[in-house]
């Protein structure tokens, strides 16, 4: 069974701090880390999709960075604003050669104050 | 594009009723799957599809059937609905199964259900 760990589970700061957290994967058999923004009432919405050891993605405020030798993934996000509030969920494709599964994490739900 | 449409998007149901989620996309997605969201349990996968007729098996699948007989349909099915059911479920495509790692994945808004 593969595990995704997300850490912390949940986190509170005010509008302007910049947060992180993180993902861990099975750095084995690595294809991509995935990586979704999911506000409360919505459906999930994909940020990144990373591929690359070392890797870093960015939009806007938000970046990302990859370490695929041990095994973890950062979400940065810059300068917090109120509706950076939501849940981010990281994902692992877990494959073989006929099937095809993503792994989600439990998700780090973050509440900016303003 | 309509995007991954999900039908209902609220549901009541009895335990021991049957019923049917629906789910289409119209992006011409090789790959569908299912998700249920329960608190404190993120998402877990229910069953999946690499593209019309195969399906198979997620972390999750009992009490639950699927089919894909179609490339845009991918409706999920309650045999014997119990209280355990009751969840926010899923539907979610991506583009192709061959890259199927690469690709992001395309949500639906939801179903929200309640078994009694």
């Amino acid at each position: 069974i593969l595990n995704v760990e997300q850490s912390p589970q949940s986190l509170h700061v005010q509008e302007g701090d910049s947060t992180n957290f993180t993902c861990s994967f099975p750095s084995s058999n690595f294809y991509a880390l995935h990586w979704y923004r999911w506000e409360t009432a919505k459906s999930p919405e994909a940020l990144f999709v990373m591929t690359l050891n070392g890797d870093e993605k960015k939009k806007g405020r938000i970046s990302a960075t990859l370490n695929t030798k041990e095994g973890y993934s950062y979400l940065y996000i810059k300068g917090s604003q109120p509706e950076d509030s939501a849940t981010y969920l990281c994902a692992f494709p877990s494959l073989s050669s006929n099937t095809g599964k993503l792994i989600f994490g439990q998700g780090t739900t973050l509440q900016v104050k303003p | 594009n309509a995007g991954v449409t999900q039908t209902p998007k609220f549901q009541v149901l009895k335990t021991g009723q049957s019923m049917t989620l629906q789910c289409a996309q119209d992006m011409n997605h090789e790959y569908m799957s299912w998700y249920r969201q329960d608190p404190g349990m993120g998402l877990r996968l229910i069953h999946y599809s690499v593209g019309a007729g195969i399906t198979d098996q997620g972390e999750v699948p009992n009490g639950y059937n699927v089919s894909r007989s179609t490339t845009e349909d991918f409706p999920l099915r309650l045999l014997s609905a119990a209280p355990s059911q009751t969840s926010v479920y899923f539907c979610a495509s991506s583009y192709s199964f061959f890259e199927r790692a690469y690709n992001e994945q395309f949500f639906g808004p939801g179903t929200r259900l309640t078994v009694l």
